[in-house]
């Protein structure tokens, strides 16, 4: 298993500044994942961060709204840019198992308030 | 990727079995169906996943049928703690998970 801490947990932010969240893994994983839950909603992919190349953007996100860092392989950011209220959501980091077989370990997710 | 169904919401009384079923018939034949689950506040948790055989562990017994089009989630005695939402996912090429709706399950006393 994987241990993930996001930081911060919450914030509350004002339209129009950014704010970066960070996960952080207990072991070396390749692949890690961002995904977004809107509030009531279920979880959608934002991107793939992998180590050693740049950031995967599913379809509707782009990396000027969520430029990502992957510096290493226990590390990685995330960056909500430019906030609106449509922005209010938890961000969840995620991570893939060592084996590989769709196992994914969740940290407890970021909730960001837009006022 | 496959494309998953499953009922918005579910009751089940507290110590019997709750029965979550998930339709996925666009599921090619090489993709596992997994399950996760989601307590209020905090994040989705591993549960169980499969191919083709049923599987049991010490959480869950996932049934899938032979063509594979559908799956069912048993919790064989469910508690007030499995109180969560219930996702059937599959997986992508880039190994992350598709999440659809999902089914809140209400355990009652």
């Amino acid at each position: 298993s994987a241990v993930i801490s996001q930081k911060p947990s919450r914030d509350i932010c004002q339209r129009g500044t950014s704010l970066t969240i960070q996960c952080q893994v207990d072991s070396q994983v390749t692949m890690m994942f961002w995904y977004r839950q809107q509030p009531g909603q279920s979880l959608t992919l934002i991107a793939t961060a992998n180590q050693g190349s740049e950031a995967t953007y599913e379809s509707g996100f782009v990396i000027d709204k969520f430029p990502i860092s992957r510096p290493n392989l226990t590390f990685s950011t995330l960056t909500v840019s430019n906030m609106s209220p449509e922005d209010s959501s938890i961000y969840l980091c995620s991570v893939a198992g060592r084996t590989n077989t769709g196992e994914l370990f969740f940290g407890e997710g970021s909730r960001l308030t837009v006022l | 990727d496959a494309k998953t169904t499953q009922p918005p919401s579910m009751d089940c009384a507290e110590g019997r079995a709750a029965n979550l079923p998930c339709n996925h018939s666009t599921i090619s034949g090489n993709e596992y169906v997994y399950w996760y689950r989601q307590i209020h506040s905090q994040g989705p948790q591993y549960i169980i996943h499969g191919l083709k055989n049923n599987e049991t562990n010490e959480m869950a017994s996932l049934i899938i049928t032979e063509d594979r089009k559908s799956s069912t989630l048993i919790l064989p005695h469910a508690t007030l703690r499995d109180t969560a939402v219930y996702y059937c996912v599959s997986i992508n090429s880039g190994y992350a998970l598709n999440f659809g709706k999902g089914t809140s399950l209400l355990v009652t006393p």
